[in-house]
Parts: structure tokens; C-alpha cells; sequence
């Protein structure tokens, strides 16, 4: 069975600049989390969505924007790029939300903000 | 403000040489700390779920406890696969799905 899979795995952008990440969860899971991992340092919440509606937001600026599609993929968009969002976007799917911390991972999606 | 510590940040073992991880947390009503194993390059993979002190789980090599404060992960007889960074996290009873992770632990075994 396939994994959870993200897109692009890596991708350059300049300051400024706008990037949409991409996930699909495991089949049959309907809850898509996102979290950024800067080098050195444990994930960082940013997004959870179940059911298509935002069931949790983390401490990050209103730049960072997300959806859920009908199919669970999801999407994690981010505008006016800065240096500091340099990081690994992490995108881990589950069958519900709330109730457990079993996440599933995709490898994740490499972010260099020059 | 719920808040988890890991301890050491880096751990150099010889292979066969048992160790053990820390993790400390503070959090407004635990309703769950979870152990992942993230190799360099990939997504962190689910190892162990806890939920309350004194509870127990084993896998292979490793084994998580817990205590009100704090998590250990033990490693017995490690081998150079085990190699990896073992990240701690937490889940509040009042933020939802949301998971507040440690920096994690990045453990190297020598042959």
C-alpha cells in the first residue's frame, strides 16, 4: 500500500515568492496534518485538517494557508517567502483526528528559500 | 505553556553498549506521548504510544516508559541500524490532533 506522499521534494524559491506544497494521505485516512521541521529541530505544528474544515492551527503567520480537497489530499501554501522558511514541510495523515498520535509521515518536502 | 525537553541532544554508543533517553514534558492534561524514529532524509516513523505513568511498551531493541514527568526510551544491545534521531512527543487533552515534539536525540552506534 502505498505511504503518504508529498510534492515537490525539493524546490528552490526567493525571498518573496509564493510555494504550494502537495500531499496525499494513506487511502482510506481522513485527517492530513503539516508540520515544519527546521534542521536540528523537532516538527513544528502548523496545520490539521479533517473532514475538509481546519480542526487546528499552530503559532505561525497568516502567510502560511492550507485547504483539504474531497479526495483528504491537501494542500499547504505559503506567500511572501522569508529566509526563516527554510525547512523541511512535513505532511502525516491518520484515520481520525484528535484521538491518537499514531502518525503517518511522508518523506517530506525540502524547502531552500534563497 | 506545554513544553517537551529531550536529553542527551546526541548519544555516540558502541554496538551492544545499552543506553538510555530522556524526555521530559510538561503539559496541560497528557492524553498521549509518542516515541518516532526519523533517519536522515525521511519522515519520522511511529514507534510507541503511552498514556499513562507506569505503562510500558517494548519493540525489538527498545523499550518506552513513563512516569508523570518524564519518558525514557532504552535501548538494549544496540546495533548500528538503530542509528537514527528518536524524537518525543506530546499530545494535550485540549488541542485536538496536535503534537508538540522534543528536538530530538540523534543516537549513533559504532561497530
Amino acid at each position: 500500500d502505498a505511504g503518504v506522499t508529498q510534492s515537490p521534494t525539493h524546490l528552490i524559491k526567493t525571498r518573496g515568492q509564493h510555494v504550494t506544497l502537495r500531499c496525499s494521505p494513506i487511502s482510506g485516512h481522513k485527517s492530513v496534518s503539516w508540520y515544519q521541521q527546521v534542521l536540528g529541530q523537532g516538527p513544528q505544528f502548523i496545520f490539521q485538517y479533517y473532514e475538509k474544515e481546519e480542526r487546528g492551527r499552530g503559532n505561525f503567520p497568516d502567510r502560511f494557508s492550507a485547504r483539504q480537497f474531497p479526495n483528504y489530499s491537501s494542500e499547504l501554501n505559503v506567500n511572501a517567502l522569508l529566509l526563516g522558511d527554510s525547512a523541511l514541510y512535513l505532511c502525516a495523515s491518520s484515520f481520525i483526528t484528535g484521538d491518537t498520535g499514531e502518525l503517518f509521515f511522508g518523506e517530506g518536502s525540502r524547502l531552500t528559500v534563497l | 505553556e506545554d513544553q517537551v525537553t529531550q536529553s542527551p541532544e546526541a548519544l555516540r554508543l558502541q554496538e551492544g553498549e545499552s543506553s538510555s533517553l530522556n524526555c521530559s514534558y510538561t503539559v496541560s492534561g497528557l492524553r498521549g506521548l509518542f516515541w518516532y524514529r526519523q533517519d536522515p532524509g525521511k519522515g519520522p516513523e511511529f514507534l510507541f504510544t503511552l498514556y499513562s505513568a507506569g505503562e510500558e511498551k517494548e519493540k525489538e531493541r527498545l523499550k518506552a516508559t513513563l512516569t508523570k514527568k518524564e519518558s525514557f526510551l532504552h535501548i538494549t544491545a544496540p546495533k548500528p541500524e538503530d542509528s537514527a534521531t528518536y524524537l518525543c512527543a506530546v499530545q494535550a487533552g485540549n488541542q485536538g490532533g496536535k503534537l508538540i515534539f522534543g528536538q530530538g536525540t540523534e543516537l549513533s552506534v559504532k561497530p
